[in-house]
């Protein structure tokens, strides 16, 4: 089947930190893949996306490149705030299936001042 | 604005009580879509419409109803809740031809 797996969270650093956060995926066809962020009693928020291989999506500072060998989509960011507390989710998107999305489990990231 | 609303944001309730969460987007967006957010599990689908009149399963679909009568409105219905249903329902929606889909901002649910 489809599925999305994130790596366990929660996930606590000290602002100005290096942020990775894994994410990989099994699924029939060739699915576009996001980052969600949900922040503090807020719906999810689009971050970025990637439609196929090798594309790099990017929005406020964070990465995640589609790596189609290795079936992942994991999110980087060089520098965190504060302010990027939250909950991250990962999914994909199955052209064939239409407009569902499958996600992960979501991480929660914590960032100290 | 562009948005997604729902109503209530927050809800206790007892086991048996029928209860509608509504949800409404005013960006003229064809698809609308269900889902519960439970810890460990990420967000699952319920139901989803791909228009007016036109609604099918997701993953989750026991225990819910959806209506689709106008193109604005994708109400969520649960005509005997039970314990298990208290979760964070997320409405969202989209046009067909965009990957982006915008969600609202979630009605947690307590069934006693």
């Amino acid at each position: 089947g489809n599925s999305v797996t994130q790596m366990e969270g929660p996930v606590t650093l000290s602002e100005e930190a290096f942020l990775t956060i894994n994410c990989t995926y099994t699924a029939t066809g060739y699915p576009s893949l996001f980052w969600y962020v949900q922040y503090p009693g807020e719906g999810l928020q689009l971050l970025l996306k990637a439609t196929k291989a090798d594309d790099k999506g990017s929005n406020k500072g964070f990465e995640a490149t589609y790596r189609k060998e290795t079936t992942s989509f994991h999110l980087e960011k060089g520098s965190v705030q504060v302010s990027d507390s939250a909950v991250y989710f990962c999914a994909l998107r199955l052209i064939q299936g239409a407009q569902k999305l499958v996600f992960g489990q979501g991480t929660r990231l914590t960032i100290n001042p | 604005e562009a948005q997604v609303t729902q109503n209530p944001r927050y809800l206790i309730t007892v086991t048996g009580k029928k209860l509608t969460v509504t949800c409404s987007q005013n960006m003229n967006h064809e698809y609308m879509s269900w889902y519960r957010q439970d810890p460990g599990l990420g967000l699952r689908q319920i139901y989803y419409s791909m228009n007016v009149e036109v609604t099918d399963k997701g993953d989750v679909p026991e225990g819910y109803k959806v209506s689709r009568k106008e193109k604005r409105n994708f109400p969520l219905i649960l005509e005997s809740p039970s314990p298990n249903q208290t979760s964070l329902y997320f409405c969202a929606s989209s046009l067909l031809e965009t990957d982006t889909q915008y969600f609202g901002p979630g009605t947690r649910l307590t069934v006693l």
